[in-house]
C-alpha cells in the first residue's frame, strides 16, 4: 500500500523555526515528485512547491518562494518543509502528496500536519 | 498564474439525485499531447483530500463510477450521477499544466 505519513501537530511561537516531515512507503520513493499543500482555516488549498527526492530538484510557488524551504533525505524516504522564522499567518494544516503523471495529479495525500503559531 | 474558478460555492443535494460542479480556468488546460491537465479532489470532513478524477475525465482507482469528469480547454464539469450521503465534503478542481499548480476555491456539497 502506498502511504505518506506526516509528523505530528506543532505549536510554536512567532519567530521560532520549524521542520515538519513526510515519510513515504510502499513505492519507489526516489522516482516520484512530492508536493506540499497548505490549507488555512476556512480557506481553500494552496500549492507551496514540489521536490523530486531522487535528486532534490525543487520548485516553489512564487507566493511561497523564500518563505519556506523544501528538502529531502532519500536514504530514509522522507521529505521536509521548514520555516526559519514562523509568523502567526503560517497557522494552517500542511499536506504532502505524491505527484503522478510527472507532477500533474496528487495521490495519495498524507494525513496532514497542523501547525499553530501564536503571536 | 492560472486562475481556477469554481461554481457554485455551496451545493445542497438530495440523495439519489444528480449533482454537478463547474470549474473554469483562466487559460486552456489542453496540452499539445491531447490531455487536459485538470483534476478533481474531494475533502471529506476531517479527512485529507483524495483524488477523484485526473486528466479531466479519468477516474482514480477505487472511485465509484457515479463520479465523472468532462470538459476541455477552459471549461470542466464534475458530475455525480446519484448523490450518496458519503459524498458530502468540499470538492476542489486543480490544474496540473504548469508550475505553480493552483486550485479552485472549492464547492461545499451538503445534504438537504
Amino acid at each position: 500500500e502506498v502511504r505518506l505519513v506526516q509528523s505530528g501537530a506543532e505549536v510554536k511561537k512567532a519567530g521560532e523555526s520549524l521542520k515538519i516531515s513526510c515519510k513515504g512507503s510502499g513505492y519507489n520513493f526516489t522516482n516520484y515528485w512530492i508536493d506540499w499543500v497548505r490549507h488555512m482555516p476556512g480557506k481553500g488549498l494552496e500549492w507551496l512547491g514540489i521536490i523530486y527526492p531522487g535528486n532534490s530538484e525543487t520548485r516553489y510557488s512564487p507566493s511561497f518562494q523564500g518563505q519556506v524551504t523544501i528538502s529531502a533525505d532519500k536514504s530514509i524516504n522522507t521529505v521536509y518543509l521548514q520555516w526559519s522564522s514562523l509568523k502567526a499567518s503560517d497557522t494552517a494544516m500542511y499536506y504532502c502528496a505524491r505527484a503522478l503523471g510527472g507532477y500533474n495529479w496528487l495521490d495519495p495525500w498524507g494525513q496532514g500536519t497542523l501547525v499553530t503559531v501564536s503571536s | 498564474d492560472i486562475v481556477m474558478t469554481q461554481s457554485p460555492l455551496s451545493l445542497p443535494v438530495t440523495p439519489g439525485e444528480p449533482a454537478s460542479i463547474s470549474c473554469r480556468s483562466s487559460q486552456s488546460l489542453l496540452h499539445s499531447n491531447g490531455y487536459n491537465y485538470l483534476d478533481w479532489y474531494l475533502q471529506r470532513p476531517g479527512q485529507s483530500p483524495q483524488l477523484l478524477i485526473y486528466l479531466g475525465s479519468n477516474r482514480a482507482s477505487g472511485v465509484p463510477d457515479r463520479f465523472s469528469g468532462s470538459g476541455s480547454g477552459t471549461d470542466f464539469t464534475l458530475t455525480i450521477s446519484r448523490v450518496e450521503a458519503e459524498d458530502v465534503g468540499i470538492y476542489y478542481c486543480m490544474h496540473g499544466l504548469q508550475s505553480p499548480l493552483t486550485f479552485g476555491g472549492g464547492t461545499k456539497v451538503e445534504i438537504k
